[in-house]
């Protein structure tokens, strides 16, 4: 069974510009969870899709950040201005139900703002 | 809101050593709760997990966790641990009735050989 993937694995922008990650998560998982992890915590949820419709963007900074599920497979999360902040890896996971099961994790995007 | 506090940023163990590593949660409702692994160059990886039944759950590795709802706590345990558990331990819970997961900020495990 193919795992969770992503792309790229890093990427390095100046502050302002835009960027965007990839993801695609094993074949027949519903859920899909995009994560932001900052050097020294724990993975914090930015938005989670049930298949193509969202259930929880509550932590998603939506004056910046906006992601797209397309037919319920693959996911894009896109940064548009990027912040020093966001410097951090964005992982994206899935499961086969609805919060209940485990999450499954690709190997991350590596993103550096200067 | 949902909460997960580890306590233990950094532990350092010699082989053989015991470990436990603490979890606690603020979060009244139903659960679900795991314990991830994240191996130097590696995913993150499910260890154990705990939906109901047996509050002391046996995962991979010869890592366990006991459950007390009294205390709010999921603690991983294991008698004797190996330089190949070097690795970050994260707690996460999962709230059932909104289907959102909180994680904690990770414990950095060294042992020595």
């Amino acid at each position: 069974e193919a795992g969770v993937a992503q792309s790229p694995r890093y990427k390095i922008i100046e502050k302002r510009q835009s960027v965007a990650f990839w993801c695609n998560p094993i074949s027949g998982h519903a859920t899909l969870y995009w994560y932001q992890q900052i050097l020294g915590q724990g993975p914090k949820l930015l938005i989670q899709f049930q298949n193509n419709g969202v259930v929880d963007d509550s932590q998603l900074p939506k004056d910046r950040f906006s992601a797209e599920r397309l037919k319920g497979v693959d996911s894009t999360l896109k940064i548009q201005p990027a912040k020093l902040e966001d410097s951090a890896v964005y992982l994206c996971a899935s499961s086969s139900q609805r919060g209940s099961y485990e999450q499954y994790f690709g190997p991350g995007t590596r993103l550096t703002v200067t | 809101a949902q909460s997960v506090s580890q306590h233990n940023h950094h532990v350092i163990l010699s082989e053989a050593a015991s470990l436990e590593l603490g979890c606690n949660y603020s979060y009244g409702g139903t659960v679900n709760l795991f314990w991830y692994v994240q191996y130097p160059g590696q995913h993150l990886q499910l260890l154990l997990k705990y939906f109901s039944g047996d509050p002391l759950v046996k995962g991979i590795k010869g890592f366990e966790a006991e459950f007390i709802k009294s205390k709010f706590s999921f603690n991983l345990r294991k008698p004797s641990v190996q330089w190949s558990d070097t690795a970050e331990y994260f707690c996460a819970v999962n709230n059932t009735n909104a289907g959102k997961s909180t994680f904690g900020d990770g414990t950095t495990l060294t042992v020595k050989p």
